[in-house]
C-alpha cells in the first residue's frame, strides 16, 4: 500500500531556530514530491521536487529529495512565529492517480 | 484576484439534508479536485476532474456527486446529510495532469448537527 509518513507530528520550537522536517515514502511509480503549508484555511504549495540532492531554496525554506533512500526533508532556519502551521507533504506517481498525503508536522514557533 | 475560490465557507445544516459546494478558477487550469480534510487534518483526495471528464473518483459514498459543467468549474453535490460528512471541503485546480502543482481554495467547512 502507498504511504506518505512524516515526522514528527508535531514540533515546538523558539523563534531564530532552525527546524527539519521528514517526510518518507513508499509508492510505486514516484514521480514527484510537493510540501505545502497549511495555515488556518488552505493548504499553499512550497516545492516540488523530482530529482535526487537538487536543493530548493526560498527565503529562509529549503528541501531536498533522495529518491534512493525515498525521503525528502524541509528546513526552515531562523524561524518566525508566522512560519506555524501544518507542513504537509504529498507524492504524485506517474499515471492518473491521486496525490498521497502525509499527516503533516505541526509546527509551532513561540517568540 | 481569488485564483480558485468556493462558496460557501461555512455551512451548517441538519442531518438528512442535501447541500451544494460551488468551486471556480480563473487560472485556465484544466483539471479541478475536491478534497475533505477530518477533523484529525488529514488531507484526503474524493474527486478529479479534466477538461469536464471525471478521472478520479476514490471510494467515496455515492451520496456524493461532483458535477463540472466546465472546465472553471466543479462543484460537489452531497445527499443525505450524515454527521460524519462534517469536515473541512477544499477544492483544487492544476494546469495538466495530477502530477502538476495544485492550488487550493479557501474551502467550505461542513458542520452536519
Amino acid at each position: 500500500e502507498d504511504k506518505v509518513v512524516q515526522s514528527p507530528l508535531s514540533l515546538v520550537v523558539h523563534e531564530g531556530d532552525t527546524v527539519t522536517l521528514n517526510c518518507s515514502y513508499e509508492v510505486t511509480n514516484f514521480r514527484s514530491l510537493l510540501w505545502y503549508k497549511q495555515e488556518k484555511k488552505a493548504p499553499t504549495f512550497l516545492f516540488m521536487l523530482t530529482s535526487s540532492g537538487i536543493e530548493k531554496k526560498s527565503g529562509r525554506l529549503s528541501s531536498i529529495l533522495d529518491k534512493k533512500e525515498l525521503f525528502s526533508i524541509l528546513n526552515i532556519t531562523a524561524t518566525q512565529t508566522g512560519d506555524s502551521a501544518v507542513y504537509l507533504c504529498s507524492v504524485t506517481r506517474s499515471g492518473n492517480t491521486p496525490l498521497v498525503f502525509g499527516k503533516g508536522t505541526r509546527l509551532s514557533v513561540i517568540a | 484576484d481569488t485564483a480558485v475560490s468556493q462558496t460557501p465557507k461555512y455551512l451548517v445544516t441538519q442531518m438528512g439534508n442535501d447541500k451544494s459546494i460551488k468551486c471556480e478558477q480563473n487560472l485556465g487550469h484544466d483539471t479541478m479536485y475536491w478534497y475533505k480534510q477530518d477533523s484529525k487534518k488529514f488531507l484526503k483526495i474524493m474527486f478529479s476532474y479534466n477538461n469536464k471528464e471525471l478521472i478520479i473518483n476514490e471510494t467515496v459514498p455515492n451520496r456524493f456527486s461532483p458535477k463540472s459543467p466546465d472546465k472553471a468549474h466543479l462543484n460537489l453535490h452531497i445527499n443525505s446529510l450524515e454527521l460524519g460528512d462534517s469536515a473541512v471541503y477544499f477544492c483544487a485546480s492544476s494546469q495538466g495532469s495530477l502530477q502538476e502543482t495544485q492550488y487550493f481554495g479557501p474551502g467550505t467547512r461542513l458542520l452536519v448537527l
